[in-house]
C-alpha cells in the first residue's frame, strides 16, 4: 500500500522567506499526488495536484510542487511566504485504480512577521 | 462556487449512542467519501461510495459504521454505538468523476464522552 511521508511536523519561516514543505511517497509506479491546505477550523482545500502531465505543477496562492521520480518526492514550495499562508499542509497520494486518498501526517506552517 | 457542506459542525454524544453525520456533496458529483482525523493524527480514509453502493472501505470502517444516500442530495455516515475512540473530525468529500479532484467539506467534530 502507498504511504506518504512528510518531513517536519512544524515549519517556521519569516514573512517573505522561501517556503519548502517536504513530501515523499512510496511507490515504484508514479501515483496521483496532491497537496491540500487546512486553515484553522476549516476543511481541506486543494492547492495543487500532479497527474503525470507535467513535473512542475502550479497551484493556487503562489504555491508550486515538483514531481521528482528519482527521489520519489513531491515537495511544495512558495518563493515568498505571506502571513496568510499559516496553516496545516497535507500531502496525499492516490494509487491508480483506487478511490481513496492516503494522507501524510501534515506539516504546520508558521509565518513569523 | 459550489462546495461540500456538513452538519452539524460539532456534536457531543455519550458512549454507546448512535450518531448520524450529514453531508451535502456538490450537486453533480458522483463519487462520495468519508475520512476522519483523530486529533493530532493523519487524515484517514473510511469509505467511498459510488452508484449507490460502497466501492471501497478501510479497516476502520467496521460493522459499527454505515453510509447512505437517502435522497438525491444527502450523504450520511452513521455510527451505531459510538466509542471513545470515535472522537475525531469527520470529513466528507465528493468528486465529479474518475481522475477528478476530491472536494472536502469543513468537517464535523465529534466528541464521544
Amino acid at each position: 500500500a502507498q504511504s506518504v511521508t512528510q518531513l517536519g511536523s512544524h515549519v517556521s519561516v519569516s514573512e517573505g522567506a522561501l517556503v519548502l514543505l517536504r513530501c515523499n511517497y512510496s511507490s515504484s509506479v508514479p501515483p496521483y499526488l496532491f497537496w491540500y491546505v487546512q486553515y484553522p477550523n476549516q476543511g481541506l482545500q486543494l492547492l495543487l495536484k500532479y497527474t503525470s502531465a507535467a513535473t512542475l505543477v502550479k497551484g493556487i496562492n503562489g504555491f508550486e510542487a515538483e514531481f521528482k521520480k528519482s527521489e520519489t518526492s513531491f515537495h511544495l514550495t512558495k518563493p515568498s511566504a505571506h502571513m496568510s499562508d499559516a496553516a496545516e499542509y497535507f500531502c496525499a497520494v492516490r494509487d491508480t485504480g483506487r478511490r481513496a486518498l492516503t494522507f501524510g501526517s501534515g506539516t504546520r506552517l508558521q509565518v513569523q512577521p | 462556487e459550489p462546495e461540500v457542506t456538513q452538519t452539524p459542525s460539532h456534536q457531543v454524544t455519550q458512549m454507546g449512542q448512535e450518531v448520524i453525520l450529514r453531508c451535502v456533496p456538490i450537486s453533480n458529483h458522483l463519487y462520495f467519501y468519508w475520512y476522519r482525523q483523530i486529533l493530532g493524527q493523519k487524515v484517514e480514509f473510511l469509505v467511498s461510495f459510488y452508484n449507490n453502493e460502497i466501492s471501497e472501505k478501510s479497516e476502520i470502517f467496521d460493522d459499527q459504521f454505515s453510509v447512505e444516500r437517502p435522497d438525491g442530495s444527502n450523504f450520511t455516515l452513521k455510527i451505531r454505538s459510538t466509542k471513545l475512540e470515535d472522537s475525531a473530525m469527520y470529513f466528507c468529500a465528493s468528486k465529479l468523476g474518475q481522475g477528478e479532484t476530491q472536494y472536502f467539506g469543513p468537517g464535523t467534530r465529534l466528541l464521544v464522552l
